[in-house]
């Protein structure tokens, strides 16, 4: 059974980037054609798509977050990660990994999420 | 960019009644595409529906997604007590893009 597990500080200071790693278990980030992707969802409202990888690196980003956001993969420790840079308060919210089905595209995997919060 | 507008914002509503989620795109939208969430409190959210019609593993029959174009529909044929949620619909454009409808709240009348 495929396990996506967030890792990363839950408090950062503004202006700073919040780094974010995934780490998928039960099978391998590389083995089939599958996108790796980061949605996030600021307390008590909804969810919204940040961008998304596949194992080969090529990436697609929300418009709206494009000039702050990279996300990079690492296939030897069955890894990705999002860097989310210049963050403010409005970047606060609870951050999920997730990997989106290869045909429709629909999420049938997510991690159980994190809480970032951006405060200094 | 497609925005998805769900309503209503809040359905509130008894245990064995019926509710019906409306999910409306701003353009024409490939059924293919288009997923239904249930999300908890404290949870990630749980995907019901896909393909528009398609129930994932494990949901229960009482859940059904219909509509085509820019008009779609979950409905909960009778409530349960586990199905007072927040649900979300969301679609695939083009570019790996995921766009996601603002939520339904389903409450307990």
């Amino acid at each position: 059974q495929l396990q996506l597990q967030e890792s990363g500080p839950g408090l950062v200071k503004p202006s700073e980037t919040l780094s974010l790693t995934c780490t998928v278990s039960g099978g391998s980030i590389s083995s089939s054609s599958y996108y790796w992707g980061w949605i996030r969802q600021p307390p008590g409202k909804g969810l919204e798509w940040i961008g998304s990888i596949y194992y080969s690196g090529s990436t697609y980003y929300n418009p709206s977050l494009k000039s702050r956001v990279t996300i990079s993969v690492d296939t030897s420790k069955n890894q990705f990660s999002l860097k989310l840079s210049s963050v403010t308060a409005a970047d606060t919210a609870v951050y999920y990994c997730a990997r989106p089905d290869r045909d429709g595209f629909q999420i049938d995997y997510w991690g159980q999420g994190t809480l970032v919060t951006v405060s200094s | 960019e497609i925005v998805l507008t769900q309503s209503p914002g809040t359905l509130s509503l008894s245990p064995g009644e019926r509710a019906t989620l409306s999910c409306r795109a701003s353009q024409s939208v490939s059924s293919s595409y288009l997923a239904w969430y249930q999300q908890k409190p404290g949870q990630a959210p749980r995907l019901l529906i896909y393909g528009a019609s398609s129930r994932a593993t494990g949901i229960p029959d009482r859940f059904s997604g219909s509509g085509s174009g820019t008009d779609f529909t979950l409905t909960i044929s009778r409530l349960e007590p586990e199905d007072f949620a927040v649900y979300y619909c969301q679609q695939y454009g083009s570019s790996q893009r995921l766009t996601f409808g603002g939520g339904t709240k389903v409450e307990i009348k």
